[in-house]
């Protein structure tokens, strides 16, 4: 157990639906980052949030957003879902102040059909 | 942006033997260097780690070396057991503006009884 905690674990939802995952970051790490793990894709770097602000951005697309809130716990919010956003979606957390030893959660694994 | 490289994507070994996974990558400016292990259904797991300024890392069994000049590094799994089956990923943390992970496609690694 790496202390990150994600929910929910699994998620089935339609097209063009709207969802959103959580993640609570271990205790004391103030970094937060989202990644998006699929069959053709690999795991993708997806956004970084360290102590509510926004400091990284990879291959996040427009339709998704994040937030990480005062209590650092952070939500990923996936709008007009498409078939292809079909993937498990992985939060990690790291040692304060640095981006080295991330630690994953469990994963949520989303499903549009 | 980075390109991480990584080499074999299967690998079939006897229990005892080695296992070497390899990964090159693009940025000479990167400078952390993680490898994580990943179970079916499972989180990714940080099993060792190295920084540039280091040209080898052990852990029991594990190793890890870099080449800083020809931008590889490889992880070593001495005297395998059926329990170090898993997708193994290198990983590397690039620099700049922007600090992210770029993962590596990942090693199907099978250790036969």
């Amino acid at each position: 157990d790496s202390g990150v905690t994600q929910t929910p674990k699994h998620l089935i939802t339609a097209t063009g639906q709207r969802v959103t995952l959580r993640c609570s970051p271990r205790s004391g790490d103030l970094s937060v980052y989202w990644y998006q793990q699929s069959l053709d894709q690999g795991l993708q770097f997806l956004i970084q949030y360290y102590n509510g602000e926004e400091r990284a951005k990879g291959n996040i697309l427009e339709r998704f957003s994040a937030q990480q809130f005062p209590d650092l716990h952070s939500e990923l919010n996936l709008s007009s879902l498409e078939l292809g956003d079909s993937a498990l979606y992985f939060c990690a957390s790291s040692v304060a102040g640095t981006d080295y030893e991330q630690y994953f959660g469990p994963g949520t694994r989303l499903t549009v059909t | 942006g980075e390109n991480v490289e990584q080499h074999p994507s299967t690998l079939s070994v006897q229990e005892g033997d080695s296992a070497v996974i390899k990964c090159t990558y693009s940025d000479s400016a990167s400078n952390y260097f993680p490898w994580y292990k990943q179970e079916l259904g499972k989180r990714p797991q940080l099993i060792i780690d190295i920084r540039s300024n280091v040209g080898e890392k052990k852990d029991q069994r594990i190793a890890v070396t870099l080449n800083k000049t020809a931008k590889h590094f490889s992880l070593h799994i001495t005297e395998t057991q059926p329990e170090d089956s898993a997708v193994y990923f290198c990983a590397v943390l690039s620099g700049g503006s922007n600090y992210k992970l770029t993962f590596g496609k990942g090693t199907l690694l099978t250790v036969n009884p």
